[in-house]
């Protein structure tokens, strides 16, 4: 049974172009959350998906969007990158609200 | 906006010593979870707290929940090397997001 699955590992984008994160959540999870971690933090909330909406949001700007798919997978965009958006992006998904969060190894960006 | 602060942040031990990490958090919340992560590498989930008092273990680590004073405590009994790792503490905000401490960098010596 795999697990959260995310691509690509690495990224690597130069300020203002526009970047796709994929996530595909283990199965059975009909609940996908995407965090941001940068180094030596915590992750921080980005946003949750579920039946294919937005359920809730984190402060993220704008630049930040999101999709979830009929088969529960999930793409994070972002926008006009800059160089603060560089960061470890981990996607998690969940069966229930009481279940911890399974996280995917996540993909690592660059900004430059 | 809830808020998660863990405490310490950075812990450097020596094999074979006890130790507690602190999670506080602001508002109230009734599910609490415990995370470890390794360096470069994604979060495993260690704990699942789901009400007042509650207290599990594995191994030489337990977890504890106190709803009313919003702490939970993560105890390391005995330290081993294996045990370096960081530490996550995050909190179900009744709004469909968990939020995350910080982290304890923890750090286990010969």
């Amino acid at each position: 049974d795999a697990g959260v699955t995310q691509s690509p590992t690495h990224l690597i984008k130069t300020r203002g172009q526009q970047v796709t994160l994929r996530c595909s959540p283990k199965s059975g999870h009909d609940t996908v959350s995407w965090y941001q971690q940068a180094l030596g933090q915590g992750p921080q909330f980005i946003f949750q998906y579920y039946e294919e909406e937005e359920r809730q949001r984190g402060n993220f700007p704008d630049r930040f969007s999101g999709h979830q798919f009929p088969n529960y997978s999930s793409e994070l965009n972002v926008n006009a990158l800059l160089l603060g958006d560089s960061a470890l992006y981990l996607c998690a998904s969940s069966p229930n609200k009481n279940s911890p969060l399974h996280f995917g190894n996540g993909t690592r960006l660059t900004v430059t | 906006e809830l808020k998660v602060e863990q405490n310490p942040l950075f812990l450097s031990m020596q094999e074979g010593k006890n130790y507690t990490i602190y999670c506080n958090y602001s508002t109230t919340s009734d599910r609490l979870y415990w995370y470890r992560q390794d360096p470069g590498k994604s979060l495993e989930s260690l704990f699942v707290l789901l009400s007042n008092g509650a207290v599990k273990q594995e191994g030489r680590l337990m977890a504890s929940l106190d709803t009313k004073a919003r702490l939970s405590t993560l105890h390391i009994t005995a330290a081993v090397h294996d045990l370096s790792a960081t530490y996550f503490c995050a909190v179900d905000s009744r709004t469909n997001d968990m939020r995350f401490g910080a982290g304890t960098r923890l750090t286990v010596k010969p």
